[in-house]
This record gives C-alpha cells, structure tokens and sequence, in this order.
C-alpha cells in the first residue's frame, strides 16, 4: 500500500543529543500521528497534530505540522537510552475515512 | 484510559489448525482494525470495521475471518495459514463520528507463529 516517506531510515546518537525525523508525502493531510514502537510491541502515539503550523510537545518530545501540510517533524532531545526503537508517522487524509498511510520508520538506537 | 487488550500474545499453529485473534477496547471508539506488520516494516492494513460493520477488506486472502461481534469486540479467525503468514498482528480503535479526533490506538499485538 501507500506509505510515507521517512527520514533517516536509521540513526545512532550519543545519549544526551537531540534527534530529528520527519516525514513527507504528495498528498494533504488533516492529521499527523507520531508513533513509537519497542521490540513485539505495539506502536505507541505519541504526538497528534491537527493543523498546519501546529507545534505540540510531549515531555522531551516535539512535533510539527508542516505548513504545506504535506509534512511533518519529530524532534527528541537530550536523548536516552529508553528512546531506542522504532518510531513511525502516519497521515490521515480526511475526517470519517479510516485509512492511515504510515511512514517507512525510522530505528534509534542511542549509545550510551 | 487508551487502552486496547489483544490475545493471547503470542500463538504458534500449523497450517491445518484453526485458531482466532481477540481484541477488546472501551473507549466508545466506532472504528476497529486489523493490521498486519511483518520485521521492520510498517503495519499494513488488513479489515476496518466501522459501527460493527466491515467497511474496508484490503483484498485480504480468505483464510483471513473477521469478526466484530459489538463495539467493544473485534476477532480475527485464521483457518489454513501459510508460513509467510507469521507476523505481529495489531488491533487499532479510533474514534468514528462527527467529530473524527484522527487518533489511532493499537494493542500490544499477537505475534503468529506458522508451521
């Protein structure tokens, strides 16, 4: 199916740098997800944005709605090693569908 | 509370058995899914249900059986599976209605493992 693409693919960090990824599409959409995803687990949201320009932070975590909506970018910072995984975004086009197109992902790892 | 109950976790079975995926969620959500994701790769659309009723089949092949018996339930039934059928299958809920919130919850998952 359709997916997004994400950037980078996969990255090592030093414990206590900042991260950067981001996603984007051809298409508009009304909503960004942001999710991670630990080994056998389920992904995890952990930021939903809602319009263009939106910039929303959850603890060390910030994300961004790209103005075109057709984008978005997830910063972490001050990284630790509980941050290892995998991290994905998904688009949703519009209200009352109910098809979510993902990104590729992107793996953290974090050296201590 | 957000969450999205599946089981069992893990289920190991060979191509003849028939067994069945369970997902539970109570938030009121309207619309269940069925994902599934193989290593390293993103989930991939399987079934929506929306009001108890099958909306969306991603041509899903046949030994695939989805079932939403209410709101709170949605099962998976497998029947003749494939080895190339081993996965993480994930259950998602969102909030369905006139106001779509867009947010998409999973559970934990249920790893397949096909003999």
């Amino acid at each position: 199916g359709q997916q997004l693409n994400q950037s980078p693919q996969s990255m090592f960090i030093q414990e206590g740098e900042d991260v950067s990824m981001n996603c984007t599409s051809s298409s508009i959409f009304n909503t960004w997800l942001w999710y991670k995803q630990d080994p056998g687990e389920g992904p995890v949201l952990l930021i939903a944005l809602y319009k263009a320009g939106e910039l929303t932070s959850n603890g060390r975590l910030t994300a961004q709605f790209g103005i075109t909506r057709k984008d978005s970018f997830l910063n972490i910072s001050a990284s630790i090693p509980s941050d290892v995984g995998i991290y994905f975004c998904a688009g949703h086009h519009t209200s009352g569908t109910y098809k979510y197109i993902f990104g590729t992902g992107t793996r953290l790892k974090v050296l201590a | 509370d957000t969450e999205v109950t599946q089981t069992p976790k893990h289920l190991v079975m060979g191509m003849t058995n028939k067994k069945s995926l369970k997902c539970e969620q109570h938030m009121g959500h309207r619309a269940m899914y069925w994902y599934k994701q193989k290593a390293k790769k993103p989930p991939e659309l399987m079934f929506v249900y929306s009001y108890e009723k099958l909306s969306i089949n991603e041509s899903v092949p046949s030994r695939f059986s989805p079932e939403c018996p209410n709101s709170s339930l949605l099962n998976l039934h497998l029947h003749a599976l494939q080895p190339e059928d081993s996965a993480l299958y994930l259950c998602a809920s969102s909030q369905m209605g006139l106001i779509n919130t867009g947010e998409l919850f999973f559970g934990e998952g249920s790893r397949l493992t096909v003999l």
